[in-house]
């Protein structure tokens, strides 16, 4: 296993545009996080799974945003009618918890830009 | 909710001299506190952290120190070293939702040859 995979890493796009962003976690991992980085800022929390089930969705996550994670596996984070504020890096990060600690794996992120 | 702040938001050291960076939280329900650092163009990585029931954690260079009734944690490097340059954020969490971390808003660490 070679970590946490995020597909694709940039991805340009006209707003107003849909766009997907696919994050595959550490195998035996059974949360799932997504956070949203802009310039100059620490990781915002997004979204939480444990298995398929999203258990907490951000203010920060508008109706525009759904996120999936069928089967407990891979995740999905659908942008839907992309605004120029949705620019930013979309990290994917897994855990599980063990002996009560629960450490965050951080893919390298999706890069969006939206023109 | 948690309300992370970190300073100083840049630091610029001598090689071979110590690093500190600061960090305050709010909920005072927090308990788990990771350090990660942030290279250019890469991911988070997770260097150290601490958590409630421990007051100070030490790993070679690195260590990370805790003040509870303060709501305050440190982050040190000593030994600076060109490879130590990066981006730091500071993050707290609490339980239940031991899942939601709030982060600070980074340090950029420039250590000078």
């Amino acid at each position: 296993d070679t970590g946490v995979s995020q597909n694709p890493r940039h991805k340009i796009t006209k707003r107003g545009q849909n766009v997907t962003f696919r994050c595959d976690p550490i195998s035996e991992h059974n949360r799932l996080y997504w956070y949203r980085q802009t310039l100059g800022q620490g990781p915002e929390f997004l979204t939480y799974f444990q298995n398929e089930a999203q258990l907490e969705k951000s203010r920060l996550l508008s109706d525009r945003f759904s996120a999936e994670r069928p089967k407990g596996s891979f995740s999905t984070l659908e942008i839907q009618r992309t605004e120029q504020g949705d620019s930013a890096m979309y990290l994917c990060a897994s855990s599980r918890v063990k002996s009560g600690a629960n450490v965050l794996t951080f893919g390298a992120g999706s890069r969006l830009t939206v023109l | 909710g948690e309300n992370v702040e970190q300073h100083p938001s840049t630091l610029s050291v001598q090689e071979g001299d110590s690093a500190v960076i600061k960090c305050t939280y709010s909920d005072s329900a927090s308990n788990y506190f990771p350090w990660y650092k942030q290279e250019l163009g890469k991911r988070p990585q997770l260097i150290i952290d601490i958590r409630s029931n421990v007051g100070e954690k030490k790993d070679q260079r690195i260590a990370v120190t805790l003040n509870k009734t303060a709501k305050h944690f440190s982050l040190h490097i000593t030994e600076t070293q060109p490879e130590d340059s990066a981006v730091y954020f500071c993050a707290a969490s609490a339980i239940p939702r031991d899942y939601k971390l709030s982060f600070g808003a980074g340090t950029t660490v420039t250590v000078r040859a």
